[in-house]
């Protein structure tokens, strides 16, 4: 099993430009997230999915959008650049929500730099 | 406010030399917390989780404990190699909380030859 991937790995924007970010899971994981890590603060939670067709928002969701078409594939996209969003982003799966014990698979990460 | 607080920010030990983290929360009500390892570059991989009944969980040389009553939770690692030089976060995910897992902003260990 490839566990969860992401391209790219990185990746340098223009204010204003848009972009979607990959995310993959082989491991049938009915959930996956986003998150954005920035120096000096936890993961935060831009949106998840808990199911092929369901999505919802995390705790800062504001400038992104994805969807969920199939169980495998959870795009991340970038509508209108910001310098604030600089930052590095993290893709995670699971069997089940959050609040259960299963353990959450991480992607190796994309570091997105917008000038 | 569900928050997770780590401590200390950093720490340098020589190779060998036994440490430990501290995590925090104020995280409620509780389900469960976790540790993970963050090699630089890399995202997070999982070394425990732990729920409200357990106190202790091993991984390896990993050794996690949890006081759910005093909301607190610490992780120490016996006969540090160079390969355990990484950032450790604490994270708790609370219940009936939108799904959300509180993470804490990490502990940067590095061990030293």
């Amino acid at each position: 099993n490839a566990g969860v991937t992401q391209t790219p790995k990185f990746q340098v924007l223009k204010t204003g430009q848009s972009m979607t970010l990959q995310c993959a899971q082989d491991m049938n994981h009915e959930y996956m997230s986003w998150y954005r890590q920035d120096p000096g603060m936890g993961l935060r939670l831009i949106h998840y999915s808990v199911g092929a067709g369901i999505t919802d928002q995390g705790e800062v969701p504001n400038g992104y959008n994805v969807s969920r078409s199939t169980t495998e594939d959870f795009p991340l996209r970038l509508l209108s650049a910001a310098p604030s969003q600089t930052s590095v982003y993290f893709c995670a799966s699971s069997y089940s929500g959050q609040y259960s014990s299963y353990e959450q698979y991480f992607g190796p990460g994309t570091r997105l730099t917008v000038t | 406010k569900n928050q997770v607080e780590q401590s200390p920010q950093s720490l340098i030990i020589l190779e060998g030399k036994n440490c430990t983290l501290q995590c925090n929360y104020t995280v409620s009500p509780f389900s469960n917390l976790r540790w993970y390892k963050q090699d630089t570059g890399r995202g997070p991989v999982s070394l425990t989780i732990m729920t409200f009944s357990e106190n202790t969980k091993s991984n390896g040389r990993y050794t996690a404990t949890l006081d759910a009553d005093t909301k607190q939770s610490s992780l120490h690692i016996t006969a540090s190699q160079l390969s355990d030089s990484a950032s450790y976060i604490c994270v708790v995910s609370a219940l009936g909380y939108g799904n959300k897992l509180v993470f804490g902003a990490g502990t940067i260990l590095r061990v030293k030859s």
